[in-house]
């Protein structure tokens, strides 16, 4: 099993542009997630998924959409990237809610110039 | 709302030298707890976890006890190595959660030789 996986591993963008991140996993998990991951600051919830075709807010959600079209995979797109949006993104995944363990993928570095 | 709060890093120690990270939490109910550990380069991946108070989670010679009363959540180790470098993320998921985690800020961990 390959676990989550994550594309690209490193971007640079320039204000304005757009693109995807991709999350996969192969765990049939039910529960997945994106984070971002600043200095000092942990990790925060950008959007989450419940199952196949849901998704909601989480904790910083502005200027992100997502989709989750295929149980196996979790877009999060950046419409119009800014400075602010440079940082690592992390996806995960669980098997179901609360007190399962949630797996992560390797992260992207994501730079806005 | 709930939070967790952990020491700040980065905490130097010599290898085989006693490691203590503190990890408090405030939140409503009974959550679990867990700690994630982040090597470098790499997503963060479970260490260990406590499901209700007084449980003890343990894993790879780390241990953390949870601790209603003061509302902690310490991770300890009694002889680290240098491969326990890392950065270790204290988190909770609330009672009535559908997943989602809140993260301390972190604390790297560097062992010397």
């Amino acid at each position: 099993n390959a676990g989550v996986t994550q594309t690209p591993k490193f971007r640079v963008l320039k204000t304005g542009q757009s693109m995807t991140l991709l999350c996969a996993q192969d765990m049939n998990h039910e529960y997945m997630y994106w984070y971002r991951q600043d200095p000092g600051m942990g990790l925060r919830l950008i959007h989450y998924s419940v199952g196949e075709g849901t998704t909601a807010k989480g904790e910083v959600p502005d200027g992100y959409n997502v989709s989750r079209l295929k149980k196996q995979n979790f877009l999060l797109g950046l419409e119009s990237a800014a400075p602010s949006q440079t940082s690592v993104y992390f996806c995960a995944s669980s098997e179901s809610s609360g007190r399962e363990t949630q797996y992560f993928g390797p992260g992207t570095r994501l730079l806005v110039l | 709302g709930d939070s967790v709060t952990q020491m700040e890093g980065p905490v130097t120690l010599s290898e085989e030298a006693f490691l203590t990270i503190n990890c408090t939490y405030t939140a409503t109910g009974y959550p679990s707890l867990f700690w994630y550990v982040q090597y470098p380069g790499e997503g963060l991946q479970l260490l260990l976890k406590a499901t209700k108070a007084d449980d003890k989670g343990s894993n790879k010679g780390f241990e953390a006890t949870y601790r209603k009363e003061t509302t902690s959540f310490h991770l300890e180790k009694g002889s680290v190595q240098v491969s326990d470098s890392a950065v270790y993320f204290c988190a909770l998921s609330p009672t009535d959660s559908w997943g989602k985690l809140q993260f301390g800020a972190g604390t790297q961990v560097v062992v010397t030789p």
